[in-house]
């Protein structure tokens, strides 16, 4: 029973550098959604999806990109990183049920130097 | 964009002590949710709370969703070690059935 898993759980990027945070759920969770967490702060939405095919942008989502090809798997896409993308990277996942807690993966800890 | 105004920041407390916490919003929610977070690991939800006045306990723990819809708390009584972590509270806004606005977080240690 794996629920939400999140790959790497840490990484390290120079200045320009790009990657995929990966983030995959076995609930058959429709809806999913990547937070990021700053050192003694609650977490900001960045994106979110209600289905496969579908995307849209939560509150900080400059810099950040994502698709929803499966309804598993929504990888966040970092372009060109910049050090205030140094952050935790937490993935969650939900029913559709507009009652449905959110369920966490475990985050990836990004640093951009 | 929207917040939630969570306090107290940190508490350090005794163990066997009670605890409470509480969350504030100027916007109507219809969905009150506590989480706890352990160091390295993600949020694990606590209580859910859908209905204006609803109290809802989960073991030592207990929850409200204010009459208002814009507040809610959480007491933990006979705190002990393992109650240690950052407590978060996240609501939802009527009409976004997709998305969660969370609370700044509440540190809590417990010393023996």
């Amino acid at each position: 029973n794996a629920g939400v898993t999140q790959t790497p759980k840490f990484r390290i990027l120079k200045i320009g550098q790009s990657m995929t945070l990966q983030c995959t759920q076995d609930m058959n969770h429709n809806y999913m959604y990547w937070y990021r967490q700053d050192p003694g702060m609650g977490l900001k939405l960045i994106y979110y999806s209600v289905g496969a095919g579908i995307t849209d942008k939560g509150e900080v989502p400059n810099g950040y990109n994502v698709s929803r090809s499966t309804t598993e798997d929504f990888p966040l896409r970092l372009e060109l990183a910049a050090p205030s993308q140094t952050s935790v990277y937490f993935c969650a996942s939900s029913y559709r049920d507009r009652n449905s807690p959110l369920h966490f993966g475990n985050g990836t800890r990004l640093t951009v130097t | 964009g929207q917040q939630l105004n969570q306090s107290p920041q940190s508490m350090f407390i005794q163990e066997g002590e009670d605890v409470s916490m509480n969350c504030t919003s100027s916007s109507i929610f219809n969905t009150w949710l506590w989480y706890k977070q352990d160091p390295g690991e993600g949020p694990v939800l606590l209580i859910a709370l859908y209905k204006a006045g609803e109290l809802t306990s989960n073991g030592r723990l207990t929850a409200q969703f204010g009459i208002t819809r814009k507040d809610s708390f959480l007491n933990i009584s006979a705190s002990i070690p393992s109650d240690v972590g950052i407590y978060f509270c996240a609501g939802r806004l009527t009409g976004t059935a997709s998305k969660l606005t969370f609370g700044t977080g509440t540190r809590l240690q417990v010393t023996l």
